[in-house]
């Protein structure tokens, strides 16, 4: 069964440093890997993907987020976070077979400190 | 491009009283949806799926129920709602593996639900 782990629920950044938002899988199979954002309110956006190939990814806003398969984790950074970054950020795992739902993590409130 | 739509944006209902939500999505065909409940601002809840259309897979079983009466529109739906049901509902839409796509999804913009 695939499972998604976000072991921070909290994580707050001084504006100008750069960020960290953890995420760690486990599926019986490969996996395909997605971050999304949520403002207050708001749907979640797609931010990136891991589908195969290059372990490091870019997706929008300057994110990026790196496959480790040997630590089964799919951590997202940023270099320099920006005040506007502050939401809920959700990693979410499904496998490359089978039925294509997503399963998220619990999410984490990401805080950029002016 | 392609664009997910949900109604209300916000509802307020009594105990007991009925539910009906829309979503529905544009510039696709034959698409994946899905309807979420975040409760308190977090976790997303899967509750139903569907391939295609009269095609629902459930999966938690409660008092909400889901119908996909059209490709590309999905409905969901309470007979009698209780006080738990309140929450943020969320509809999102993926492209098929048999189109394939990679299983991102793609979350319209909610609805968020109270019942007192």
């Amino acid at each position: 069964a695939q499972s998604v782990a976000q072991p921070e629920d909290q994580v707050n950044v001084a504006e100008g440093n750069p960020l960290t938002v953890k995420c760690t899988y486990s599926v019986s199979g490969n996996p395909y890997l997605f971050w999304y954002v949520q403002y207050p309110n708001r749907g979640l956006q797609f931010l990136l993907k891991y589908i195969t190939g290059d372990n490091l990814v870019k997706g929008s806003y300057g994110f990026e987020a790196e496959f480790n398969k040997s630590q089964t984790s799919f951590h997202l950074k940023k270099p320099s976070a920006l005040v506007s970054d502050s939401a809920l950020y959700f990693c979410a795992v499904s496998e490359q077979t089978g039925a294509n739902n997503l399963f998220f993590g619990t999410g984490t409130r990401l805080t950029v400190i002016p | 491009s392609q664009t997910i739509h949900q109604w209300p944006a916000t509802l307020v209902q009594p105990v007991g009283s009925p539910l009906s939500l829309e979503c529905t999505v544009e510039g696709t065909s034959n698409p994946n949806l899905y309807w979420y409940r975040q409760a308190a601002g977090r976790g997303l809840q899967l509750l139903f799926y569907s391939v295609g259309i009269g095609q629902i897979s459930s999966e938690v079983p409660q008092n909400l129920s889901a119908s996909r009466p059209q490709d590309r529109q999905f409905i969901l739906s309470s007979k009698k709602l209780l006080l738990s049901d309140s929450g943020f509902y969320l509809c999102a839409w993926s492209q098929s593996l048999t189109s394939g796509g990679y299983n991102e999804q793609f979350f319209g913009p909610g609805t968020r639900l109270t019942v007192l």
